[in-house]
This record gives structure tokens, C-alpha cells and sequence, in this order.
């Protein structure tokens, strides 16, 4: 399989608390995206980074990409309640012309 | 603009029944997959189509037939329904040659074979 794996499976933590959600993969990449399911839904695009980025932020989001240990973080700060969902990356393999290949996800539930 | 619209929502199909599962986009994205999610399974990818008349093959292809002889539409052929395919389908596209590398999800369909 060429899944990824998100680490850890599960998180919960207080509002106002800082989430951290990490990911690694097993190809090389063109870039790495991270998105987001509530309960029930489609999944949301959240953010995308490159693979010659090291960093990126969106708003509450900051993303990392270490292409050398093929792994990226999404740290969500100052969590808040409407932040529980559960956050899957994705990777968009160099071999070109296939689709995003998923990790299993991490499931973040933020306590009010 | 709808985005990408799968229907039906929910089904229940007996074993050995057939069914197709539609997905629609109205954005002129050229990439289009499958993708079905299962507990602690994440997504796994089964067919996938980089324009019209042109399918391949994902991770998990067995049990399921595509075409694609539109832009805008991706069925997904349950030939004969198992239990194992009970699961959350969900239907992306993308298109990479705009620079549009993110997918757009529908809103998922949530199969029960029985």
C-alpha cells in the first residue's frame, strides 16, 4: 500500500490548546495536503505545501514538510470546539498522472 | 456552481445485487477517482480517470467497474454486491494541468450490503 500514516490515531485536548497531527509517507512528492472531515461529510482541502516548502500558514493552521524523512505536521493553534473533526493528509505522488493517496487520519476532538 | 455531487446518499443493497453509484461535476475538471472509506482504513483509492475515455486502476478495484464518457460524469458499478463493499464512497476531482492539485469531494454515499 501506498498509504500514509497519520500519527496519532486520536487526539483530544482542551479549547484554546494547541493540536499537533503528523504524517508520513513512503514516495516522492510533488506536494503534501492536509484536510479535514467532519462527521459524516466530504472532505475539505485545507492547505497544500510544495515540496521545495519547508513551512506555510493559513490563519490558525501551520504546516511543516521534511522531504528528507518524508513526514509534515499540521499544528492547529488556539483549537476551538468547531475544530473537532478528523484530519487526513494527502500526497500527490511525483510519478505524475495519479490521483492523492490518503492517510488513515487522525481523529481531533477539541473539549470546550 | 454545485461542485461535485454524488448521489444517492444512502443505499441498501441485498448480496449479489447490482448498483451504480453516480458522481457529477460541473467544475470541467479532467481528473476524477473513487475513493472508499472504511474505520480506521482511511481513504483507499479505487478507479480513477484523467479525462474522458481514459480510466485505471486504484488499490482496491475489485468488485467495481468505471467509465468515464463525459467530463463531468464518473458512475461507479457495483456488479454484484458484497458485504465487505459496505463502506462510505466518496467521488473527487481535481485538475492538475490548471494547477488545481487539491480534490473536491461530494458529499460521500454511505453503502450497506446485507
Amino acid at each position: 500500500s501506498q498509504q500514509g500514516e497519520e500519527d496519532p490515531q486520536a487526539l483530544s485536548i482542551q479549547e484554546g490548546e494547541n493540536a499537533t497531527m503528523n504524517c508520513s509517507y513512503k514516495t516522492s512528492i510533488n506536494n503534501l495536503q492536509w484536510y479535514r472531515q467532519n462527521s459524516g461529510r466530504g472532505l475539505v482541502h485545507l492547505i497544500l505545501i510544495r515540496s521545495n516548502e519547508r513551512e506555510k500558514h493559513s490563519g490558525r493552521l501551520r504546516v511543516t514538510l521534511d522531504t528528507s524523512k518524508k513526514s509534515s505536521s499540521l499544528l492547529i493553534t488556539a483549537s476551538r470546539a468547531a475544530d473537532t473533526a478528523s484530519y487526513f493528509c494527502a500526497t500527490d505522488p511525483i510519478s505524475g498522472n495519479t490521483p492523492l493517496v490518503f492517510g488513515k487520519g487522525t481523529r481531533l476532538s477539541v473539549i470546550a | 456552481n454545485a461542485g461535485v455531487t454524488q448521489t444517492p446518499k444512502f443505499q441498501v443493497l441485498k448480496t449479489g445485487q447490482s448498483m451504480t453509484l453516480q458522481c457529477a461535476q460541473d467544475m470541467n475538471h479532467e481528473y476524477m477517482s473513487w475513493y472508499r472509506q472504511d474505520p480506521g482504513m482511511g481513504l483507499r483509492l479505487i478507479h480513477y480517470s484523467v479525462g474522458a475515455g481514459i480510466t485505471d486502476q486504484g488499490e482496491v478495484p475489485n468488485g467495481y467497474n468505471v467509465s468515464r464518457s463525459t467530463t463531468e460524469d464518473f458512475p461507479l458499478r457495483l456488479l454484484s454486491a458484497a458485504p465487505s463493499q459496505t463502506s462510505v464512497y466518496f467521488c473527487a476531482s481535481s485538475h492538475p494541468k490548471r494547477g488545481i492539485t487539491e480534490a473536491f469531494f461530494g458529499q460521500g454515499t454511505r453503502l450497506t450490503v446485507v
